[in-house]
């Protein structure tokens, strides 16, 4: 079974300053990692995912993730934050297989609130 | 590229009434799934589909049913409609080895 976490249902940075979603997950298989963006009433866009490979992944609007198996993690960050990139954020796990089927698992999700 | 479509986006149900909501991709996607998002709670699977004429459970099925007889469509029926049933519902979509789903806009469901 998979399960994710997410630390912080609300994190709150200033504009500019670096931004560190947490999410560490657990799964018997090597798993799929991503991350999804929700903006208020719109569905879920895809920020960037881990498959295999680079551990570190960048995705869209300059975020980035590092998958650490050691420590279970895939923390989402940002050197510098802006406006638009309030929003909730998702982490979720897939069991990892080749075939596209992406039966995922979601964290409960962290709302960012940037300070002006 | 209309993606993954849902309809209604938003519908009041009363205890008792049963609808279905629509979900139309257009990616010639295998798989389609149905998730619930309660505040707090992330998002759950209800029901997913590998293909045309094949379903299984997710997390979270009780009080669903769903059918999938084409490729595009996986309508999401609700039976007898609860106050537990009361949810945003989100259609997703992905395709062989793409590694990605796609989701709808979602469906505000109230029942009262």
């Amino acid at each position: 079974a998979q399960s994710v976490t997410q630390l912080g249902s609300h994190v709150s940075v200033s504009e500019g300053a670096l931004v560190l979603l947490r999410c560490n997950y657990s799964s018997s298989v090597p798993p799929y990692l991503f991350w999804y963006v929700q903006y208020p009433n719109q569905g879920l866009q895809l920020l960037l995912k881990y498959t295999t490979g680079a551990t570190l992944v960048k995705g869209i609007n300059g975020f980035e993730a590092e998958f650490k198996k050691s420590e279970t993690s895939f923390h989402l960050t940002k050197p510098s934050a802006h406006m638009s990139d309030a929003a909730e954020y998702f982490c979720a796990v897939s069991e990892g297989t080749n075939f596209g089927n992406e039966k995922l698992t979601f964290g409960t999700g962290t709302r960012l609130t940037i300070i002006p | 590229n209309a993606g993954v479509t849902q309809t209604p986006k938003f519908r009041i149900l009363k205890i008792g009434q049963s609808m279905t909501l629509q979900c139309t991709q257009d990616m010639n996607h295998n798989y389609m799934y149905w998730y619930r998002q309660d505040p707090g709670m992330g998002l759950k699977l209800i029901y997913y589909s590998v293909g045309a004429g094949i379903t299984d459970k997710g997390e979270v099925p009780n009080g669903y049913n769903v059918s999938r007889s084409t490729t595009e469509d996986f309508p999401l029926r609700l039976e007898l409609a609860a106050p537990s049933q009361t949810s945003v519902y989100f259609c997703a979509s992905s395709g062989r080895q793409s590694t990605e789903a796609f989701f709808g806009q979602g469906t505000r469901l109230t029942v009262v």
